[in-house]
């Protein structure tokens, strides 16, 4: 079974400060890990993905995530928060083709 | 540009009545997803399908019915027997087969039955 958690289902930050989002997985085998971004009554759009290669992946919006298997986490983070990064993020795990999983999601507030 | 559409954006209707939600995708993927989404519960599976005419059960299927006859479509109906179906449906599609791939998703239709 593979399973992720999100800790925090909402984090507030100051526009320009760090933002870190954390995901924890669980998977019996290596895993695909995953963040998506929502915008309200939108689709989810994909950041960035780890596939085995390097464990640090750089994705759009200038997010990055590293795979660490010895904590099993896939934390997501960005240097400088802007406003427009204000949104739902979804932390999600695949071990297998055709099934992954979703962590329940952080909500992302960017104060000016 | 290659995308997946969901029509409506927006749906009502009154208790008891089914109701079909459209996905559509031109991505040429082989396996396609829906997804039901929750305040605070992430998103769930429906039911997904790898290939025309076949589909299969996901996590919460009951009340609920697919059909898949062409690649590029995969309608979701909501029954009358689904107890709660108010919520954001999420159409997605992905390659298929080997290893996990990303999944890309549709705009969503939010249902509301009153």
């Amino acid at each position: 079974a593979q399973s992720v958690t999100q800790l925090g289902s909402h984090v507030s930050v100051s526009e320009g400060a760090l933002v870190l989002l954390r995901c924890n997985y669980s998977s019996s085998v290596p895993p695909y890990l995953f963040w998506y971004v929502q915008y309200p009554n939108q689709g989810l759009q994909l950041l960035l993905k780890y596939t085995s290669a390097a464990t640090l992946v750089k994705g759009i919006n200038g997010f990055e995530a590293e795979f660490k298997k010895s904590e099993t986490s896939f934390h997501l983070t960005k240097p400088s928060a802007h406003m427009s990064d204000a949104a739902e993020y979804f932390c999600a795990v695949s071990a297998r083709d055709l099934d992954m999983r979703f962590g329940a999601g952080t909500r992302l507030t960017v104060k000016p | 540009d290659g995308g997946i559409t969901q029509s409506p954006k927006y749906l009502f209707r009154k208790e008891g009545q089914n109701v079909t939600l459209s996905c559509e995708q031109n991505l040429n993927h082989d396996a396609m997803y829906w997804y039901r989404q929750d305040p605070g519960q992430g998103l769930r599976l429906i039911y997904y399908s790898q290939i025309v005419n076949d589909f299969q059960k996901g996590d919460i299927a009951e009340g609920y019915s697919v059909s898949r006859e062409k690649k590029e479509s995969f309608p979701l109906t909501v029954t009358s027997a689904q107890k709660n179906p108010t919520a954001f449906y999420l159409c997605a599609s992905s390659i298929a087969g080997g290893r996990p791939y990303e999944q890309y998703f549709g705009p969503g239709t939010r249902l509301t039955v009153t």
